[in-house]
């Protein structure tokens, strides 16, 4: 059964400080998926990055980074500078291929990201 | 280009009640997944449609179906409504055989 976890539950920082959500994943298939997720107070999921499982390639794209480390089943995000707008809930989720060819992720329950003028 | 769209952004329903709650894919999807997300929760998966059928089905009672129509729209049906069932309905479609899923802005249903 494929599992995430995000131990952070909330962070608070100051606007231009780096921060970095965690994402611990747990699961038996050697393909699968990773993504993550922002979440506004809208409420709308909007799709931020994903990763297969044979890519560990980390990737930087503007303020954000992404470190995937399959030796300890970790998928961090960091934001570097925050800002303000970058308030939001942020969420891990994880893909395996079901039957069928069908792809359910499972969501870990989010970090709410804070970031103060 | 639309991304997807769900209608109606806000319901209150009373106990026993049911609901219809409705979703339109993104430009070139034809596969709708539904997700239920309580208060301070990830989003939970109830059932994915793809061409017209219930393809996978989450951990969710009876209560809880769905329809797909030809032009790839689809809507989440719950009876017998309890306060539980309070929460974000949040709709995702995809393109068949793609593992990335693109989400709606979601129904907040409230029971009272």
């Amino acid at each position: 059964a494929q599992k995430v976890t995000q131990a952070q539950t909330e962070i608070s920082v100051v606007e231009k400080e780096d921060v970095t959500l965690d994402c611990v994943y747990e699961t038996r298939d050697t393909t699968y998926y990773l993504f993550w997720y922002k979440q506004p107070p809208s409420g709308e999921l909007v799709f931020l990055i994903r990763r297969n499982s044979f890519d560990e390639q980390n990737e930087i794209s503007g303020r954000y980074s992404w470190n995937f480390q399959k030796s300890t089943s970790s998928f961090n995000f960091t934001i570097t500078a925050s800002q303000v707008v970058d308030s939001a809930v942020y969420f891990c989720a994880l893909s395996e291929a079901a039957s069928g060819g069908s792809y359910i992720p499972t969501f870990g329950r989010g970090t709410s990201l804070i970031v103060h003028p | 280009d639309a991304g997807v769209t769900q209608s109606p952004t806000h319901l209150i329903k009373t106990r026993g009640q049911q609901v219809t709650l409705r979703c339109s894919p993104k430009s070139g999807h034809d596969t709708v997944s539904w997700y239920q997300q309580a208060l301070g929760q990830g989003p939970q998966f109830i059932f994915q449609y793809y061409e017209e059928e219930e393809r996978q089905r989450g951990n969710f009672p009876d209560r809880f179906s769905g329809h797909q129509f030809p032009n790839y729209s689809s809507e989440l049906n719950v009876n017998a409504l309890l306060l539980g069932d309070s929460a974000l309905y949040l709709c995702a479609s995809s393109s068949s055989g793609s593992d990335t899923q693109y989400f709606g802005p979601g129904t907040r249903l409230t029971v009272l």
